[in-house]
């Protein structure tokens, strides 16, 4: 029943390796999000798709790759894992970004640890 | 910075005792909203004021929005252990498309 999913919840790999991040929203929303949140809490947006369709890109490497099948799964793909990158990573969606009053619902995180 | 930014950062409180925390910001917006974050869980939505509001109110928490300040608080009433949390304001510029988190206020309720 969980509205928001994303696997897996802890990634613990070695600096250079390539990792994925896969998120399922059963919510039917149009709009997915990936955000990033550092040691201190600070929640950074990455990427939005709007039914598959990118409609926000901040200033993320290119070595993060978001993939969307169809608008209910948002995958994350990363190249080339630096120890920067080590943060929690959270998947959210929303029933149509465009609409400012719109909740996000969150998954639950996934704790990327790069050694 | 189009962010908001919570104050205090930190809050610790006794059990039954109310909890604000203060969110400013720079912009012109749509509407803010408040999130809770448990330890090591996703966030979730609390409460959402429009521009156009000045106070509301949902079980225990009372929100209100000052935008000639460009303020708003989140008070949390007859606090509980389960209250516990970070708490964060996310804010959506007026015409904008993201909506932008701040840092948080780490809210610790005493038993």
């Amino acid at each position: 029943d969980t509205a928001v999913s994303q696997t897996p919840k802890y990634l613990v790999t070695q600096m250079g390796n390539d990792k994925s991040i896969k998120c399922e929203q059963n919510l039917g929303h149009d709009t997915m999000y990936w955000y990033k949140q550092d040691s201190k809490k600070f929640l950074k947006i990455m990427f939005s798709y709007n039914n598959k369709e990118l409609i926000i890109n901040e200033t993320v490497p290119n070595r993060f790759s978001p993939k969307s099948p169809d608008k209910a799964h948002l995958n994350l793909h990363i190249n080339s894992l630096e120890l920067g990158d080590s943060a929690v990573y959270f998947c959210a969606s929303s029933q149509d970004g465009s609409r400012s009053n719109q909740p996000q619902h969150f998954g639950d995180g996934t704790r990327l640890s790069i050694l | 910075s189009q962010q908001g930014e919570e104050d205090p950062q930190a809050l610790s409180i006794q059990e039954g005792e109310n909890a604000t925390m203060n969110c400013s910001y720079k912009t012109s917006i749509n509407n803010l909203q408040w999130y809770r974050q448990n330890s090591g869980r996703g966030l979730v939505h609390l409460i959402l004021i429009r521009s156009n509001e000045r106070e509301k109110h949902s079980g225990r928490l009372r929100v209100t929005l000052d935008t000639s300040k460009k303020s708003s608080s989140l008070l949390i009433t007859a606090s509980r252990a389960a209250d516990t949390a970070s708490y964060f304001c996310a804010l959506r510029n007026t015409g904008g498309f993201k909506t932008i988190f701040g840092a948080g206020t780490r809210l610790f309720v005493k038993a």
